[in-house]
């Protein structure tokens, strides 16, 4: 498809696991960006990309969070020893670089 | 740092009447302004963006938005609300350049009562 696109769409795991969320950006776009979204809350920025580099990862929430975009297009955003608070929506944007973002449909976490 | 203020996390309007949805803006520098909507079960879309050019701004669905510096706004408005409008609204800040970190406000549910 042209939009896009996060596998998987829900994942439940437990207390402890590690887990990876994917990310396929809009072909042609340099900046790659990672949101995160508890219920009620607006998108919290977590990193962006610009090809291949993290631009800006300070919103990674400790080091358990990290992201990679090693060929400058599919992202994986990585969380070791998950806890129950990693719960949320996580969502991906892509960007051509005129500010607007174009967003997948997320994936939700659900640590139990 | 930049950030932007929603004011009301939940807004009520009779089908047809005014929606007023308000953003304030805190930056050093002129920012890009965006409006991201959020319909149920659905990623975010954007609905209109302020770029330094023109500083009232039309969007799609009917929407427009107006940038006052002096007020340090971005207030979204329709003159006339549909039920399909029912969504939740984000105002965005970033930097004026391309490719930078955008952040988000807390949001806005619109409800439309017919």
């Amino acid at each position: 498809g042209a939009g896009v696109s996060q596998t998987p769409s829900n994942k439940v795991t437990e207390k402890g696991k590690y887990v990876e969320l994917r990310c396929d950006p809009i072909s042609g776009h340099t900046a790659l960006y990672w949101y995160r979204q508890s219920l009620g809350q607006g998108p919290e920025f977590l990193i962006y990309f610009q090809g291949t580099g993290a631009a800006d990862d300070s919103g990674l929430p400790n080091d358990r969070f990290f992201a990679v975009r090693p060929e400058g297009s599919v992202s994986t955003l990585k969380i070791q020893r998950t806890e129950r608070g990693d719960s949320a929506v996580y969502l991906c944007a892509s960007s051509p670089g005129t500010g607007e973002l174009f967003f997948g449909e997320g994936s939700r976490l659900t640590v139990l | 740092a930049q950030s932007v203020t929603q004011l009301g996390s939940h807004v009520s309007v009779s089908e047809g009447a005014l929606v007023l949805l308000r953003c304030n803006y805190s930056s050093s520098v002129p920012p890009y302004l965006f409006w991201y909507v959020q319909y149920p079960n659905q990623g975010l879309q954007l609905l209109l963006k302020y770029t330094s050019a023109a500083t009232l701004v039309k969007g799609i669905n009917g929407f427009e938005a107006e940038f006052k510096k002096s007020e340090t706004s971005f207030h979204l408005t329709k003159p006339s609300a549909h039920m399909s409008d029912a969504a939740e609204y984000f105002c965005a800040v970033s930097p004026p350049v391309g490719y930078q970190k955008v952040t988000f406000g807390t949001g806005t549910k619109l409800q439309v009562i017919p």
